[in-house]
């Protein structure tokens, strides 16, 4: 199993510039969440889902949209890019229940110019 | 969602144990108490997790004080390659997908 894959890896925007971030998972997991990590400091949760079709704001949606067609993939969307959304995004998933761990993807580190 | 707090940063010696706490003054009866860590920016990597009981894995233990009003994480011999942020968080997975993560502990395990 691949776990949770993120792409791209690195991506430079311009200021306004639109774009797309994915993810997938390959463990059928129910929950996925989005969260991004400014330099020096912790996670914080912008977007989750708890199913297909089924997605809520976190602390800090601004910005940001999302959609959950599939269970496989949750994209997270840039509507107009902004110098601070200079961040790295990470995706998780898991299982649905009380007593499960959450998996990470790997990360992408965006630049916002 | 409840709170956690955790000292900013933490040195331990190289094969000594690595006493990490999380303070949850505020939980409630069915929130789990996780640990998580991030190395070098990687994405988080899940440790360990309790309700009640103390828990133990091939990675590390978790103490929950009786009154599950704080917890300690053990490394029980700490190596070079346990530096990390550590975090702690409360996870009432009943209320669906959220995680929420406070700012965690910088653990700098030192020869």
């Amino acid at each position: 199993n691949a776990g949770v894959t993120q792409t791209p890896k690195f991506q430079v925007l311009k200021t306004g510039q639109s774009m797309t971030l994915q993810c997938a998972q390959d463990m059928n997991h129910e929950y996925m969440s989005w969260y991004r990590q400014d330099p020096g400091m912790g996670l914080r949760l912008i977007h989750y889902s708890v199913g297909a079709g089924i997605t809520d704001q976190g602390e800090v949606p601004n910005g940001y949209n999302v959609s959950r067609s599939t269970t496989e993939d949750f994209p997270l969307r840039l509507l107009s890019a902004a110098p601070s959304q200079t961040s790295v995004y990470f995706c998780a998933s898991r299982e649905g229940g009380i007593n499960t761990e959450a998996f990470f993807g790997q990360g992408t580190r965006l630049t916002v110019v | 969602d409840a709170k956690t707090t955790q000292p900013t940063s933490m040195d331990c010696a190289e094969g000594r144990a690595a006493n990490l706490p999380c303070n949850h003054s505020t939980i409630s009866g069915n929130e789990y108490v996780y640990w998580y860590r991030q190395i070098h920016s990687q994405g988080p990597q899940y440790i360990i997790h309790g309700l009640k009981n103390n828990e133990t894995n091939e990675m590390a233990s978790l103490i929950i004080t009786e009154d599950r009003k704080s917890s300690t994480l053990i490394l029980p011999h700490a190596t070079l390659r346990d530096t990390a942020v550590y975090y702690c968080h409360l996870g009432d997975y009943n209320q669906g997908g959220k995680l929420i993560f406070g700012q965690g502990t910088e653990l700098s395990v030192k020869p």
